[in-house]
Formats: structure tokens, sequence, C-alpha cells
């Protein structure tokens, strides 16, 4: 089955400063990667995803890359602000039907002012 | 437009007892998926259904068993709670199966055994 590793586990950046996390994955029938952003006591939310016909997205100060060869899917944030602080996961999963999204162990970011 | 809603929020439990949670999906959507959510880690898969059909099955021993009704909505069960059922558990609903359309969690329902 599918396995996702997610790095870092923690990340603090200064306010304004940019945060990247990498995640890899091992199935290479996995064709869709979804990032959530689960703030403390909250439920995950969707923030952004790729599927596998395209290798970057943007949306906003957000954007993910996709290099399917390498099995690597990473998470960009520009300009970080207090308010993206929270713990970010990442997922794979195929369009078969038969696959469920599968999770990192997510990354605690935190936006110091 | 209501979210995907998920009862009870808390539930405390006495080891041994069974309990059943109950997910509502998003109007209109046809596949919901269970995930318990360990804290400090991330979700992990338990079942998924989509037109009322079980669509696959995590790494969880029989002890868990789930179904969705006609209205789409789900009940998880679990008997025999252990001390080290206690987490979150979450519910995603989404239009399609799983990777063909975006999953939308519900606000879980944090389960202690006790």
């Amino acid at each position: 089955g599918e396995n996702v590793e997610q790095h870092p586990s923690t990340l603090s950046v200064q306010e304004g400063d940019s945060a990247v996390i990498k995640c890899t994955y091992s199935d290479s029938a996995s064709n869709y990667f979804p990032w959530y952003k689960q703030e403390l006591g909250k439920r995950p939310q969707l923030i952004i995803d790729i599927r596998s016909n395209v290798g970057e997205k943007k949306d906003q100060r957000i954007a993910v890359t996709l290099n399917k060869t390498a099995k690597h899917f990473s998470l960009h944030i520009t300009e970080t602000q207090p308010e993206d602080s929270a713990v970010y996961f990442c997922a794979a999963t195929s369009n078969s039907g038969n696959t469920p999204l599968v999770f990192g162990k997510g990354t605690r970011l935190s936006v110091i002012a | 437009d209501a979210g995907v809603t998920q009862s009870p929020t808390h539930l405390i439990k006495t080891r041994g007892q069974h309990v059943t949670l109950r997910c509502s999906p998003i109007s209109g959507h046809k596949s919901v998926s269970w995930y318990q959510q360990v804290l400090g880690q991330g979700p992990q898969f338990i079942f998924q259904y989509y037109e009322k059909e079980e669509r696959g099955r995590g790494n969880f021993p029989d002890r868990f068993s789930a179904r969705q009704f006609p209205n789409y909505s789900s009940e998880l069960n679990v008997n025999a709670l252990l001390l080290g059922d206690s987490a979150l558990y979450l519910c995603a609903s989404s239009f399609g199966v799983m990777g063909n359309t975006e999953a939308f969690f519900g606000q879980g329902t944090r389960l202690t055994v006790v």
C-alpha cells in the first residue's frame, strides 16, 4: 500500500519569510495529492491540492509542486503570517476508487511575529 | 450550507464498552470515510463507503465496523473498547470516491476510554 513520509516534523519561521514542507510517496499509482491545515482542536481543512497531470499549482500565497519521477511533492507558503501557524498534513491517493487518502505525520509550523 | 457534521463531539467510555459514532456528509456527497487521529499523528484510514458499499478498510481489528445508510449518513461502531482506542475520530465526505473529488472533514468525535 501507499506510504507517505513528511518532513520536517516542526518548522519555525519569522513572519514574512517562506516555509517549505516536503513529502514523498511510494505508490506510483497515486495521482491526487491534497494538503490539509489543522489548527488546534479543529478539523483538517483542505487548503490546496494537485493532480499528477500538472507540476505546479498556486493559490495566492500557497503553492504546491509535484515531481512524479522522484515521487516528491512540496507545499510552499510565502510571506508567512502568524495565522499560518498550524499543523499541515500532506496526503496521497489514486482515483481508482478503492484506495484511501494516506496521510503524512504532519508538520507543526510556527510563524514568529 | 452545512458541512460534514459528526456526533457526539466528545465521549467518555469505559474499557470493554461499545460506542457508536455518527456522521452526516455534505448534502449531495455520496462517499464517507472514517479516520482515527491519535494526538500528534496524521489521520489513519479506517473505512471508506461509497453508495452504501464498503470500498476499503484500513488495518484495524474486527472490533471496528461501519455502515452507510440510504441517505448517505454513516455510523462507526467500536466494540470491546481498549484504552488505545482513545483518539479523535474524523469523518470525511466527498461527492465521488476518494481521489476523484475533494474530501472535506467533520469536526471529529473526541473519544476517551478510561
